[in-house]
């Protein structure tokens, strides 16, 4: 079956722009994540979605970053207003039913977004 | 401050060396997990260590929590270049959410 897919898989922006980043997560898979990972570096968590419920926003570095599920699928992140500091992979992960802190993530390719 | 602190940051050996990295912290962990990622894909999750001193097998990669609970190791024996790529240790807070460590890169040259 189908994994974990992201679009688009690059993207560049102008400083300043808003980009909308998709996610398509595993066929009934309740959980999704993003995660935003500099170059080199460990990914970093933004924020945890359990069906169309935004549980856990934490990690979202600014109000310039919003993030939505609405049918508790397909899920965009959004950057308003973007800064070079914004330039990074940008991962999605989906897991299991309802079983967040024992399933197996599984990530997408995800999007590598430069901001010049 | 990283909660999980991984060494070597970078690692380039010849294909058939042998190799360890580290992931140490001061915390005790219920489990650790252990993930590689290859350029222009997601992490892959390789293993899960749950028991302090638990030593699991995947072919050529040993790994290895400690007895405390605060630190694991990934050995890999006679590497090869198909094992290039950044490894990942991380662990799972109760919400889900994975915390890693900056990752080693590991070049192997063949």
């Amino acid at each position: 079956g189908a994994g974990v897919s992201q679009s688009p898989r690059y993207k560049v922006a102008k400083r300043g722009q808003d980009v909308a980043l998709r996610c398509d997560p595993i066929s009934g898979h309740v959980s999704l994540f993003w995660y935003q990972q500099a170059l080199g570096q460990g990914p970093e968590f933004l924020t945890y979605f359990q069906n169309e419920a935004q549980l856990d926003k934490s990690g979202l570095p600014s109000d310039r970053f919003f993030a939505e599920r609405p049918e508790g699928s397909v899920s965009t992140l959004k950057i308003q207003r973007t800064q070079q500091e914004d330039s990074a992979v940008y991962l999605c992960a989906s897991s299991a039913p309802a079983r967040p802190h024992t399933d197996t993530q599984y990530f997408g390719p995800g999007t590598r977004l430069t901001v010049l | 401050t990283q909660l999980l602190e991984q060494s070597p940051q970078f690692l380039s050996i010849q294909e058939g060396e042998n190799l360890t990295v580290y992931c140490n912290s001061s915390s005790v962990f219920s489990s650790l997990q252990w993930y590689r990622q290859e350029p222009g894909e997601g992490p892959v999750l390789l293993v899960t260590v749950v028991t302090g001193g638990e030593v699991k097998k995947l072919k050529r990669l040993t790994f290895q929590f400690g007895d405390a609970r605060k630190d694991s190791s990934l050995h890999i024996t006679a590497a090869q270049p198909g094992d290039t790529g950044l490894y990942l240790c991380a662990f799972r807070r109760n919400t889900g959410k994975l915390i890693f460590g900056q990752g080693t890169t590991l070049q192997v040259k063949p």
